[in-house]
């Protein structure tokens, strides 16, 4: 079955840029008619939804964060990666990736990776 | 963005009670509504989509209800591993959004 894998830095600076990439075993990223998603949470509160990349490349950004991400895919590798620029200590949180269903309709996140803890501090 | 507000935020039960956590969203979502469970230090795990539809592998005692606005996950005789925390999440538009969580503990 299909597993994701979150990999990246740990800890990045106050206004650098948050790199992290999700590797997809189990099954070709471009095979289907999938959306792969980032998706995070703070230590202790709820999820918040970053954005998304369809099999075809494109993209869709969450409004509070859009100007500050990129989302890409690199099919050979079989990888898609989130870029996060000009980090705040908000910021902070565990990092989640998903493979995004469209079951009945309904788009629902299964698998999920295991998540990712992503510090910002100096 | 649609808002979506779940109710309670925590609730205290026992092994063997029945559970209902309601969701709301700030407009209709038709059934575009999907439940999660997350354990601490875990990935969220998908429970309940299309706001009634069981995911595979997930127990029958789990169970979903509602259109439109207004959601309930329902836990028919609470276990010792369903004590965790609870998500709606609503898939009618971008961004998609989640509700604030219910953590379900032992009494």
């Amino acid at each position: 079955q299909v597993q994701l894998q979150e990999s990246g830095p740990g800890l990045v600076k106050p206004s650098q840029t948050l790199s992290l990439t999700c590797t997809v075993s189990g099954g070709s990223i471009s095979s289907g008619y999938y959306y792969w998603s980032w998706i995070r949470q703070p230590a202790g509160k709820g999820l918040e939804w970053i954005g998304r990349i369809y099999t075809s490349g494109s993209t869709n950004y969450n409004p509070s964060l859009k100007s500050r991400v990129t989302i890409s895919v690199d099919a050979s590798k079989n990888q898609f990666s989130l870029k996060l620029t000009s980090v705040t200590a908000a910021d902070t949180a565990v990092y989640y990736c998903a493979r995004e269903l469209d079951n009945y309709g309904s788009k629902c996140f299964d698998p999920w990776g295991q998540g990712t803890l992503v510090t910002v501090s100096s | 963005d649609i808002q979506m507000t779940q109710s309670p935020s925590s609730l205290s039960a026992s092994v063997g009670d029945r559970v209902t956590i309601t969701c709301r969203a700030s407009q209709t979502i038709s059934s575009y509504l999907n439940w999660y469970q997350q354990k601490p230090g875990k990935a969220p795990n998908l429970l309940i989509y299309a706001a009634s539809s069981l995911q595979s592998g997930v127990p029958s005692r789990f169970s979903g209800s509602g259109s439109g606005t207004d959601f309930t996950l329902t836990i028919s005789s609470l276990q010792a591993e369903d004590f965790a925390t609870y998500y709606c999440q609503q898939s009618y538009s971008t961004p998609l959004t989640f509700g604030g969580g219910t953590k379900v503990e032992i009494k």
